[in-house]
């Protein structure tokens, strides 16, 4: 079965930190994504990576910016964590030419 | 007060009867379509897909309806279980979405009573 884990369950920051997230897959995946689900509003998409170094804005990605120095590994940046930022993130990964996500459990951001 | 927006759409079922969940999309180049299952505190869980190409799709318990004409899609699970309450997503892909992205519905809760 496809893993896509990512490092921390819950994180709590204060405003003005930089917040790191991290997400590694194993299934050898060339496609990765950042998601945040907020109530009401279901799941955005942030960035997401179809190659390493390669990274695409989504439709929310005002006040982040991505990583991916390794096939495996997509990694989520707040340069400057703001309140509005509090979330639940969510990090999938999918082969090439399909369009089947597999999810990570996620990462309950709170800022304060 | 409130906002409506918060509150996701909310079926409540008896265990064993069988549960429609519905999904509505407006892009008529869509022509992939998932649906998912977040149970409380996990991440989403692909439960099955339908190509464009096809009207119905069958899995384990669970059937997927599509009806291009409307642009509606539907997840049917028989003999619905306890263990079925979760938060189902419908998500859909288009030819022109570029690097295979998905469009997620906002969700619906499922809430099964013993």
């Amino acid at each position: 079965d496809v893993k896509v884990t990512q490092s921390s369950r819950y994180l709590v920051k204060r405003t003005g930190e930089k917040v790191f997230l991290e997400c590694v897959q194993d299934m050898d995946h060339e496609n990765m994504f950042w998601y945040r689900q907020d109530p009401g509003l279901g799941l955005r998409l942030i960035y997401f990576s179809y190659d390493v170094k390669m990274k695409e804005k989504g439709d929310i990605p005002e006040g982040y910016s991505v990583s991916r120095e390794k096939k495996e590994r997509f990694s989520l940046i707040l340069e400057s964590a703001s309140t509005n930022q509090t979330s639940m993130y969510l990090c999938a990964s999918s082969d090439r030419g399909n369009e089947k996500l597999f999810f990570g459990s996620g990462t309950q951001l709170s800022v304060l | 007060g409130e906002s409506v927006g918060l509150h996701l759409p909310t079926l409540s079922v008896q265990e064993g009867d069988n549960s429609i969940i519905n999904c509505a999309y407006s892009n008529s180049a869509s022509d992939y379509f998932i649906w998912y299952k977040q149970e409380s505190g996990k991440g989403p869980q692909f439960i099955i897909d339908i190509r464009s190409n096809m009207d119905k799709r069958q899995g384990q318990r669970v059937t997927v309806l599509l009806n291009k004409t409307v642009k509606h899609l539907s997840l049917q699970i028989a003999a619905t279980q306890p263990g079925d309450s979760a938060v189902y997503f419908c998500a859909e892909t288009s030819p022109n979405s570029g690097y295979s992205t998905l469009t997620f519905g906002k969700g619906t809760m499922l809430l099964v009573s013993p």
